[in-house]
């Protein structure tokens, strides 16, 4: 399988702040990439794929972008709304992995 | 509106099993490759098992190599887990997700909908 790493795992922020979570594939995913957003309880929800992909319904202020072994996750003005774990995830391969999660906590 | 509606899940003991149920609404459930995918309490997402739009084909993690089997009856819209010789290992929420449909790689795809989750939890 394809270890994934996402730094930090936790971040605290507050509204209105840009935010960056990285994740590193242990090797080339090409553009197979995928960020899914999780809140406590509830089921995640895909942001984007493909990399840079907005998914139907995902606000603006949410971006992707790498390539190969290093992604990013961008949220361009944090809201109320995006408190929660993102979890990248590489379907490069059959055997889909996720990274360990980043927890986006209000500052 | 895409529905996932899973079921079955409860409190089993170590070394028993359960058949966990997804039930598919929404779409063209025979389209669709289907996944399971596990997050053990606290933890992160894990890929279980996947199963073709015909179920000829079946793909496994190596934690439940030979002791899960993924089935999918494309009459009656729902997708299936059979889960055998359970561990505390396996004690997690078990969610059944849809494989998407647009850029996909050769291999794979990214989750597009996933059902509210059923928890399995193994103990004595």
């Amino acid at each position: 399988d394809i270890p994934m790493t996402q730094s930090p795992s936790t971040l605290s922020a507050s509204v209105g702040d840009r935010v960056t979570i990285t994740c590193r594939a242990s090797e080339s995913v090409s553009s197979w990439l995928a960020w899914y957003q999780q809140k406590p309880g509830k089921a995640p929800k895909l942001l984007i794929y493909k990399t840079s992909s907005l998914e139907t319904g995902v606000p603006s202020r949410f971006s992707g972008s790498g390539s190969g072994t290093e992604f990013t996750l961008t949220i361009s003005s944090l809201q109320p709304d995006d408190f929660a774990t993102y979890y990248c995830q590489q379907y490069d391969s059959y055997y889909r992995t996720f990274g360990q999660g980043t927890k986006v906590e209000i500052k | 509106e895409v529905h996932l509606v899973e079921s079955g899940g409860g409190l089993v003991q170590p070394g028993g099993s359960l058949r966990l149920s997804c039930a598919a609404s929404g779409f063209t459930f025979s389209s669709s490759w289907m996944s399971w995918v596990r997050q053990a309490p606290g933890k992160g997402l894990e890929w279980v098992a996947n199963i073709k739009q015909d179920g000829g084909e079946e793909y496994y993690a190596d934690s439940v190599k030979g002791r899960f089997t993924v089935s999918r009856d494309n009459a009656k819209n729902s997708l299936y887990l059979q889960m055998n010789s359970l561990s505390a290992d396996d004690t997690a929420v078990y969610y059944c997700v849809r494989d998407g449909r647009r850029e996909c790689s050769r291999a794979a795809c990214y989750y597009d909908y996933w059902g509210q989750g059923t928890l399995v939890t193994v103990s004595s």
